[in-house]
């Protein structure tokens, strides 16, 4: 069955520091691609989305490509904010046909210390 | 236009007690989600509704859970006689249709 797979955590970065967590996956047909950001004792928000191979999303600095040849949709930022602390959710939607339902990876805590 | 709405935010129950999870959606959203968050795990997909409809609920457990969207209030997810293993996040995602899902913030129920 369709799976997602993402770089155990936690992360540790200083301020100002490249940030790359990678996420794989394994999807039969065509899924949309998501990352979500969980604030402590909050629900998950929609970082950014992909929904076709080669399509990059983008938000507030942070950035991941479909790449479909490598199955992958890692994600990145230039220069990462102790704001930033938070854990990351890569996530599929199964292609058309499907119920949309999001199948996610296991999460990457990121500790952004100043 | 308000967010999907959770309540309770932290629910306790003893074990062999029901407890009653409520989800309202966006306005305008009539596809519901329920998620389970274990902790330290990622979400794992429970049931999709739509009103009045069972659509998909091949990750509820077979004993003990249901759901429900009825054609006027809340989704309810409701867990009857529960044991500890039940204590988890459970969170409610809703959708205008297409793949993009926005979260509610989550009911935390600790079984004692």
């Amino acid at each position: 069955g369709n799976s997602v797979t993402q770089m155990e955590g936690p992360v540790t970065l200083s301020e100002e520091a490249f940030l790359t967590i990678n996420c794989t996956y394994t999807a039969t047909g065509y899924p949309s691609l998501f990352w979500y950001v969980q604030y402590p004792g909050e629900g998950l928000q929609l970082l950014l989305k992909a929904t076709k191979a080669d399509d990059k999303g983008s938000n507030k600095g942070f950035e991941a490509t479909y790449r479909k040849e490598t199955t992958s949709f890692h994600l990145e930022k230039g220069s990462v904010q102790v704001s930033d602390s938070a854990v990351y959710f890569c996530a599929l939607s199964e292609g058309s046909g499907n119920t949309g339902k999001l199948i996610f990876g296991q999460g990457t805590t990121l500790q952004v210390k100043p | 236009n308000a967010g999907v709405m959770q309540n309770p935010r932290h629910l306790v129950r003893r074990r062999g007690q029901e407890a009653r999870l409520r989800c309202s959606p966006m306005k305008g959203h009539s596809h519901v989600y329920w998620y389970r968050q274990l902790p330290e795990e990622g979400l794992k997909f429970m049931v999709y509704l739509q009103k009045e409809n069972i659509i998909d609920e091949s990750g509820m457990p077979k004993e003990r859970f249901s759901a429900e969207f009825p054609k006027e209030g809340p989704s309810i997810l409701r867990i009857q006689q529960v044991v500890r293993g039940d204590s988890a996040a459970y969170f409610c995602a809703s959708s205008p249709g297409g793949h993009e899902q926005f979260f509610g913030p989550g009911t935390r129920l600790t079984v004692l």
